[in-house]
């Protein structure tokens, strides 16, 4: 199994672009985390999708960033328009709760530069 | 769910045990002790979680409480590879709620 697959790795982009990251869960996860991390903030949870559906959206910092799942093997995260303070690394997550709870597979994360 | 508290920061020799503390004196009888960490520029790695009886894995052990107010994650031959944040985290495994609450982790320096 590849893991969690997360593309680009590295993003830098002016301010009032718009900015789209990409995740590939594991096959047969059937939930999908979208998680930014700052070292002010830590890890946030900005969303999280159960069998394709948005279930807690909560998150989201705004009206400028959405997720899609659109079905049980990607999942997109939007930016727009970026603002300089959406600067982060951005890591998707899935897991499984037949897998009894044993915990989440992280993909390696996006660094977004805002700039 | 449940709050932690950690250390924010340990010191271990590489190749003698780690032993990373965590207190959770507010979990309830049905919340989780999960453990992660994260090494520098990578995504968070789960390592190993329990309810109340000890636990261990390739990776770790992890030591509950009798009361469930705290508990112990070791490592027990450290290395340089070990160096990390690690984080301590409770939570209902079968909540419907099924996310996790991340507060700022101890970090781990192996010294040679």
């Amino acid at each position: 199994d590849a893991g969690v697959i997360q593309s680009p790795r590295h993003e830098v982009t002016e301010m009032g672009q718009e900015v789209t990251l990409r995740c590939k869960p594991i096959s047969g996860h059937d939930y999908l985390f979208w998680y930014r991390q700052t070292m002010m903030r830590g890890l946030e949870l900005l969303i999280y999708f159960n069998n394709n559906v948005p279930i807690d959206d909560s998150g989201m910092p705004e009206d400028r960033f959405s997720a899609k799942m659109p079905n049980a093997s990607f999942s997109t995260l939007k930016i727009q328009p970026s603002e300089p303070r959406d600067s982060a690394v951005y890591f998707c997550a899935s897991s499984s709760r037949r897998r009894g709870g044993y915990g989440y597979t992280f993909g390696s994360g996006t660094r977004l530069t805002v700039v | 769910d449940a709050k932690t508290t950690q250390p924010p920061s340990m010191d271990c020799a590489e190749g003698r045990a780690a032993n990373l503390p965590c207190n959770h004196s507010t979990i309830s009888g049905n919340e989780y002790v999960y453990w992660y960490r994260q090494i520098h520029s990578q995504g968070p790695q789960y390592i190993i979680h329990g309810l109340k009886n000890n636990e261990t894995n390739e990776m770790a052990s992890l030591i509950i409480t009798e009361d469930r107010k705290s508990s112990t994650l070791i490592l027990p031959h450290a290395t340089l590879r070990d160096t990390a944040v690690y984080y301590c985290i409770v939570r209902k495994s079968m909540d419907s709620n099924y996310q996790l609450i991340w507060g700022a982790g101890t970090k781990l320096i192996i010294k040679p």
